[in-house]
């Protein structure tokens, strides 16, 4: 069964505006990890951030979690159209087997 | 530095003939290895994952098997393919650590016709 969902489904911005999508799991987890797919590509890891960890910023990407909503949010700063992609969240439950959402489909318009 | 490897890229296979996508690792030992498909628009499935030679676990049942003959080769296989088997199958691998952190190839896009 899929783990997590992300919110919205789509999302479509102005290069230089900020992005922001959430994602909302079930089970109770040791980490939740951000993904990153282009089209026709495999996933890339993005950032980590650990169950007792509430935020965390690797350049542009901020990602925070909040686990008493068992929900979590990337934000990507000051978007680029190179930022066009899917992003996936994904958690490793008991077995430590990241199990996936179907994704929030990113375009930035230059 | 670890790599991933997985071929072919681009598969058009007619129904009922047999399937095979090969995935290799490099740069590590006794690495987990995972296979996930993708629906066109639609999230990761996980097929398949590996613990070490010759353990496989299957997530779904489903048309398909996979084996690990070696410790850092992942298979997957079916004898006859259905309409249904479409899609971007991704191979993926991950260390022993607990993090579960996935590092993923680049694809295998299979129609079926």
């Amino acid at each position: 069964s899929q783990q997590g969902e992300e919110d919205p489904q789509a999302l479509s911005i102005q290069e230089g505006e900020n992005a922001t999508m959430n994602c909302s799991y079930k089970t109770s987890i040791n980490n939740l990890q951000w993904y990153r797919q282009n089209s026709g590509r495999g996933l890339v890891h993005l950032i980590l951030i650990r169950s007792n960890e509430r935020e965390k910023h690797s350049g542009r990407l901020r990602v925070t979690l909040d686990t008493s909503k068992k929900s979590s949010s990337l934000l990507i700063t000051a978007s680029r159209a190179a930022d066009t992609a899917s992003y996936f969240c994904a958690n490793p439950g008991g077995s430590y087997i990241p199990t996936f959402g179907r994704g929030t489909s990113l375009i930035v318009h230059p | 530095s670890q790599t991933i490897h997985q071929w072919p890229a681009t598969l058009v296979q007619p129904v009922g003939s047999p399937l095979s996508l090969e995935c290799t690792v490099e740069g590590t030992s006794n690495p987990n290895l995972y296979w996930y498909r993708q629906a066109a628009g639609r999230g990761l499935q996980l097929l398949f994952y590996s613990v070490g030679i010759g353990q496989i676990s299957s997530e779904v049942p489903q048309n398909l098997s996979a084996s690990r003959p070696q410790d850092r080769q992942f298979i997957l296989s079916s004898k006859k393919l259905l309409l249904s088997d479409s899609g971007f199958y991704l191979c993926a691998w991950s260390g022993t650590s607990n993090t579960g952190e996935l590092f993923f190839g680049e694809g295998s896009r299979l129609t079926v016709l």
